[in-house]
């Protein structure tokens, strides 16, 4: 089965840029979606299709893809930024599943 | 707004089965796909099932055995997901999600029901 690797964890401090890299075996042939996650609230969608952001997040969210990389890149990043994030792909390579990165804590310090 | 609400979680013994359900409002629910994803204390997402729009394309997560089955009604905007043979590793909360078709982003997502596998 596909499988999509995070860094448990990125601290960064208010106003400076967070990187959240998802890495899967030429993941750069798949549409990668990110969720963010904070507690006792619903998951939010902030970026899909690996750079397109939904109506309503800010453009500090920004998304890549290539290779055996994605990324997701917070600029300017705020204290209501800290969260759980996750990556999030369709792998139709070995039956039809969807698969969730295990998840990076941003920390703003 | 855009909204899916779940309920039906609570508190079963391990074996037991249990019906979640998720009613849409707020949008042209036999359009969209739907899914449900869970995520256990402590843990990460995991994705469970999905169900096209018209129901003719069915999906599971690898880890159910066959023991989830996932149905909708586009009269009543409902998806449900119907679980048996309950353990405790299926303890979470059990989010629905819509998403544009299979394969594509969940973009809208309920706030959850927990369900608890516990003697």
């Amino acid at each position: 089965s596909y499988v999509l690797t995070q860094p448990s964890s990125v601290s960064v401090a208010p106003g400076q840029t967070a990187r959240i890299t998802c890495e899967g075996n030429n993941i750069g042939n798949k549409n990668v979606h990110w969720h963010q996650v904070k507690p006792g609230q619903a998951p939010v969608l902030v970026v899909y299709d690996d750079k397109d952001r939904p109506s309503g997040i800010p453009g500090r969210f920004t998304g890549s893809n290539s290779g055996n990389t994605a990324t997701l890149t917070i600029s300017r990043v705020e204290v209501g930024d800290e969260a759980d994030y996750y990556c999030q792909v369709w792998d139709s390579s070995s039956g039809h599943h969807y698969v969730f990165g295990p998840g990076t804590t941003v920390t703003v310090l | 707004e855009e909204k899916l609400v779940e309920s039906g979680g609570g508190l079963v013994k391990p074996g037991g089965s249990l019906r979640l359900s998720c009613v849409a409002s707020g949008f042209t629910f036999r359009r969209y796909s739907l899914n449900w994803v869970r995520q256990a204390p402590g843990e990460g997402l995991e994705w469970v099932s999905s169900i096209s729009d018209k129901s003719d394309y069915i999906y599971y997560g690898d880890s159910l055995k066959g023991r989830f089955t996932i149905s909708r009604d586009n009269a009543r905007n409902a998806v449900y997901l119907q679980m048996s043979s309950l353990t405790p590793e299926d303890t979470a909360i059990y989010y629905c999600a819509r998403g544009a078709g299979i394969g594509h982003a969940f973009n809208v997502w309920g706030q959850g029901t927990m369900v608890t596998v516990s003697s």
